[in-house]
C-alpha cells in the first residue's frame, strides 16, 4: 500500500505566475483535501474533492482551483501568484470527508 | 466562520514531566481529530473523538472531548524526547455548510529537555 505522494517537493515562482501542484492519494481513498500551511501556523483548509466533485471550500479566492481525476489523484492550481502564497501545500487523502486524513510530504512553494 | 483556538502556543518541559494542550472551538463540532507534526515533517493522525464527553487513551496520551463538543484536550504523561513536535487539534463543524471542512488550530509546539 503506497502512501500519499506529492510533486514537486519544492518550487520557486515569481509574482503573477501560475502553478500546478499534484497529489496521488493513498490506495483505496476517494477523498482528497488540500491545505496551505504558513510557517508556524496550522494547516488552512483550501478545498476537498470527493469522487471528482468539490465537496467543501475554505476561505480562499477563486484563483485557487482544483481537480480530481477518476483515479482519485488531484491537482491544485493557483493563478496570479502573490507573495503571501508562499507556504507549504499539503494534500491529504481519506476514505470519506470527515475521517482520518493521511497527509503527503507537501510541496514547499516560494513566491518571489 | 468556525474558528479553533489552541493553547498554549509553546511548552517547554523537562523529560518526565506531564504536558497538556487545550483546544476550543467557536462552534459545536461533529468530531475532533488530533495530529502530530515533527519538525520538517507533515501532520500524522493520532486520534478522532466523536461522542460528547469521550475519553480515549493511547499509552501515555489521553484525549478528551468536552460535553458540549466545543473543546478538547490532549494530555501526555511523563514526556519523553520522542514526544517533541507540534500537536494540532482539528475540528469538523456540523451542518452541510461545513462538509469536509476540517479546521485546524494553531498548534502547540512541545520541546522536551532531556
Amino acid at each position: 500500500e503506497t502512501g500519499v505522494t506529492q510533486s514537486p517537493t519544492h518550487l520557486i515562482k515569481t509574482r503573477g505566475q501560475q502553478v500546478t501542484l499534484r497529489c496521488s492519494s493513498q490506495s483505496g481513498h476517494n477523498t482528497v483535501s488540500w491545505y496551505q500551511q504558513a510557517l508556524g501556523q496550522g494547516p488552512q483548509f483550501i478545498f476537498q474533492y470527493y469522487r471528482e466533485e468539490e465537496n467543501g471550500r475554505g476561505n480562499f479566492p477563486p484563483r485557487f482551483s482544483g481537480l480530481q481525476f477518476p483515479n482519485y489523484s488531484s491537482e491544485l492550481n493557483v493563478n496570479a501568484l502573490e507573495l503571501d502564497d508562499s507556504a507549504l501545500y499539503l494534500c491529504a487523502s481519506s476514505q470519506g470527508g470527515g475521517l482520518e486524513q493521511f497527509f503527503g510530504p507537501g510541496t514547499r512553494l516560494t513566491v518571489l | 466562520g468556525q474558528q479553533v483556538m489552541q493553547i498554549p502556543q509553546y511548552q517547554h518541559v523537562q523529560e518526565g514531566e506531564d504536558f497538556t494542550t487545550y483546544c476550543n472551538s467557536s462552534t459545536t463540532l461533529s468530531n475532533i481529530q488530533w495530529y502530530k507534526q515533527r519538525p520538517g515533517g507533515h501532520p500524522v493522525f493520532l486520534i478522532q473523538l466523536v461522542k460528547s464527553g469521550e475519553v480515549k487513551k493511547q499509552k501515555r496520551l489521553t484525549f478528551q472531548f468536552g460535553e458540549a463538543k466545543k473543546n478538547s484536550s490532549l494530555h501526555i504523561t511523563a514526556t519523553q524526547t520522542t514526544d517533541v513536535g507540534t500537536y494540532f487539534c482539528a475540528g469538523l463543524g456540523v451542518g452541510s455548510g461545513n462538509t469536509g471542512k476540517l479546521i485546524f488550530g494553531q498548534g502547540t509546539t512541545l520541546q522536551v529537555k532531556p
